[in-house]
């Protein structure tokens, strides 16, 4: 069993439009997470959301937004995409206990070209 | 808010032992130092984590100076399949997501 999984694996769109990633885990945890890797490999984090709060990055523009319908899923909304959207998004999950974060399960990314 | 540091790339033989070293001089006292190991295409997956002295589990060892501003990765004995990205994450979330931050990566190449 995949312990945490996204789909679409690739994504090509045009500029200008929305579309979603989707991001499931079956882990139990949490705390889920957004990461964006760019073309340098740098990795850095989007969001973290459990059941109780959604931390936004202050440097995420708000076309991005995270939704989760319950606790194993959480999705990436992106409206009016623009061409340096373009990169990898990770999904992950967690326990966060005690105000410590515990091993991050990544899913297998999706690959978001913007044309 | 702590920022890391490592080398950006490293060569190795099969059967040596390998260190990486992370620097994170502005480490906070609740951080936790915590290594990913990534393949192509493949999204990170945990090695090892640890907050001080030395942390060994069955794949690496994590040592932890007392000061805590750097952090040296060991993998004994590397084998081909040890080709990756590495990276350091240091940092505590409880819920606070900027504080989650990632190394740059260190790039290890074994060679044969």
């Amino acid at each position: 069993d995949t312990a945490v999984s996204q789909t679409p694996k690739y994504l090509v769109t045009q500029m200008g439009n929305d579309k979603s990633i989707k991001c499931e885990q079956n882990l139990g945890h949490d705390t889920m997470y957004w990461y964006k890797q760019d073309s340098k490999k740098f990795l850095k984090i989007m969001f973290s959301y459990n059941n109780k709060e959604l931390i936004i990055n202050e440097t995420v523009p708000n076309r991005f937004s995270p939704k989760s319908p319950d606790k194993a899923h959480l999705n990436l909304h992106i409206n009016s995409l623009e061409l340096g959207d373009s990169a990898v998004y990770f999904c992950a999950s967690s326990q966060v206990a005690s105000g410590r974060t515990y091993e991050q399960y990544f899913g297998p990314g999706t690959r978001l070209t913007v044309t | 808010l702590a920022k890391t540091t490592q080398p950006i790339s490293m060569d190795s033989y099969e059967g040596q032992e390998v260190n990486i070293t992370c620097s994170h001089n502005n480490i906070a006292t609740n951080d936790y130092i915590t290594w990913y190991q990534q393949f192509p295409s493949q999204g990170p997956r945990f090695i090892i984590q640890g907050y001080k002295t030395k942390v060994t589990n069955e794949v690496a060892s994590l040592f932890i100076p007392a000061d805590r501003k750097s952090s040296t990765l060991s993998l004994p004995r590397v084998s081909l399949s040890d080709t990756a990205v590495y990276y350091c994450l240091v940092g505590d979330d409880g819920g606070a997501t900027n504080k989650l931050i990632f190394g740059t990566g260190t790039l290890l190449a074994v060679q044969p």
